[in-house]
């Protein structure tokens, strides 16, 4: 049982180049979530798919495009890097988001620079 | 707007006790989350408060005030391992879960 993984660890892409980063979860979780980290912030919430077919804008969308390709994965694109989106990308699932007790279970995270 | 603060950083000794505040202020509560995260690491889910009182996890106790906007991670018997950051988490309903920055703590020998 591997929980969240996420793939690449680690990227480096030049301003206006695109690349898509991916997640996958083997716990038959039914809603996914991408969320950024900055340096001495917390996580903020960037697209969510409550369930598979469905995605949704989170609080900071913009730049940014998703793909709930099945329950497994859940994938997050940026068409036009820009050096403001360099960040530490975590991807999470859990059971049956929006729910009160709902627990998220996280990735180990994408390094991504933008030069 | 909405908003969690906490203290950036907290130090204290092994084998101590040590409460990590986090007052809020969102559109929508439905609970209270910590998540425990080692530099490099991912978050990890350490506990959740939906109703006001304490929740105890082992060495970690939970405590929410709903009236008061206010909850603290309690983690007793330090432990070097317990370094690490902190983050008090509110679901404001929906899929929509708002994080603090972060709380840096500190275990000293």
């Amino acid at each position: 049982n591997a929980g969240v993984t996420q793939t690449p660890k680690f990227q480096v892409l030049k301003t206006g180049q695109s690349m898509t980063l991916q997640c996958a979860q083997d716990m038959n979780h039914n809603s996914m979530y991408w969320y950024r980290q900055d340096p001495g912030m917390g996580l903020r919430l960037i697209y969510y798919s409550a369930s598979e077919g469905t995605t949704d804008k989170g609080e900071v969308p913009n730049g940014y495009n998703v793909s709930r390709l099945n329950k497994r994965e859940f994938s997050l694109r940026l068409e036009s890097a820009a050096p403001s989106q360099t960040s530490v990308y975590f991807c999470a699932s859990s059971q049956r988001g929006g729910q009160r007790t709902d627990t998220q279970y996280f990735g180990p995270g994408t390094r991504l620079t933008v030069l | 707007g909405q908003s969690l603060e906490q203290p950036s950083e907290v130090t204290a000794v092994e084998g101590a006790i040590v409460q990590i505040n986090c007052t809020y202020q969102t559109s929508g509560f439905y609970g209270l989350s910590w998540y425990q995260q080692h530099d490099g690491g991912a978050p990890t889910f350490l506990s959740y408060n939906a109703l006001d009182g304490l929740e105890e996890t082992g060495r970690f106790s939970s405590f929410l005030s709903r009236s008061d906007s206010y909850g603290y991670l309690l983690l007793q018997e330090l432990q070097m391992k317990d370094s690490a950051s902190y983050f008090c988490a509110v679901t404001t309903g929906g899929f929509k879960t708002i994080f603090g920055a972060g709380t840096r703590l500190f275990v000293k020998a």
